[in-house]
């Protein structure tokens, strides 16, 4: 069956700007989590959306949204993007609010 | 407040040679412990998962760790590494208090040929 599927898989954005990522989960798999890998700071939970609810959600700040829809599909949204915002963005699912074990290929924005 | 910590930053073996990667997490309560690998350029994949049972789980490529609980440890081995093996781990734990997992920052192995 196919993986989780994030597009797109680059971005380039300038400081100011907004950028939505979109991520597909396996099939069946109702929830999605996100993450944001920098070389610094590592992989950091951003929130886990389950059933189109936001179950929980890590230490960023409002810039950071996201949502799902009811096929499972989610976005993530970044408003009034900041140089710190480079990263690669990682989603995930699994079938229940859970333990993660499918990742994305992630999607790789740079912030200029 | 809740840490996972991985005490290498990088390591450097050569083939054949034996690999224990620590990890240590500080949540209190009933965990579940991960191990991912993330080979140059490819997805995180999982290794390994503790939930319950017998503290020695194997994982894939033959790859184990072991859950002290005394020690809050979940350290990663594997008895003789191949160059195939260069990749970054990472240790993650999620709590029962919460629904989030968190990530250690990572260690990166380069295994010479």
């Amino acid at each position: 069956k196919a993986g989780v599927t994030q597009t797109p898989r680059y971005l380039i954005k300038t400081r100011g700007q907004q950028v939505t990522l979109s991520c597909s989960p396996i099939s069946g798999h109702r929830s999605v989590s996100w993450y944001q890998q920098t070389p610094g700071q590592g992989l950091q939970f951003l929130f886990e959306y389950f059933s189109e609810t936001q179950r929980n959600k890590g230490n960023f700040p409002g810039r950071f949204s996201g949502r799902q829809f009811s096929n499972s599909r989610s976005e993530m949204n970044v408003s009034t993007l900041e140089l710190g915002d480079s990263a690669l963005y990682l989603c995930a699912s699994s079938l229940e609010s859970g333990p993660v074990e499918y990742f994305g290929a992630g999607t790789r924005l740079s912030v200029l | 407040a809740q840490s996972v910590s991985q005490h290498n930053h990088h390591v450097i073996l050569s083939e054949a040679a034996s690999l224990e990667l620590g990890c240590n997490y500080s949540y209190g309560g009933t965990v579940n412990l991960f191990w991912y690998v993330q080979y140059p350029g490819q997805h995180l994949q999982l290794l390994l998962k503790y939930f319950s049972g017998d503290p020695l789980v194997k994982g894939i490529k033959g790859f184990e760790a072991e859950f002290i609980k005394s020690k809050f440890s979940f350290n990663l081995r594997k008895p003789s590494v191949q160059w195939s093996d260069t990749a970054e781990y990472f240790c993650a734990v999620k709590s029962d208090n919460n629904n989030d997992m968190r990530f250690g920052a990572g260690t990166r192995l380069t295994v010479k040929p």
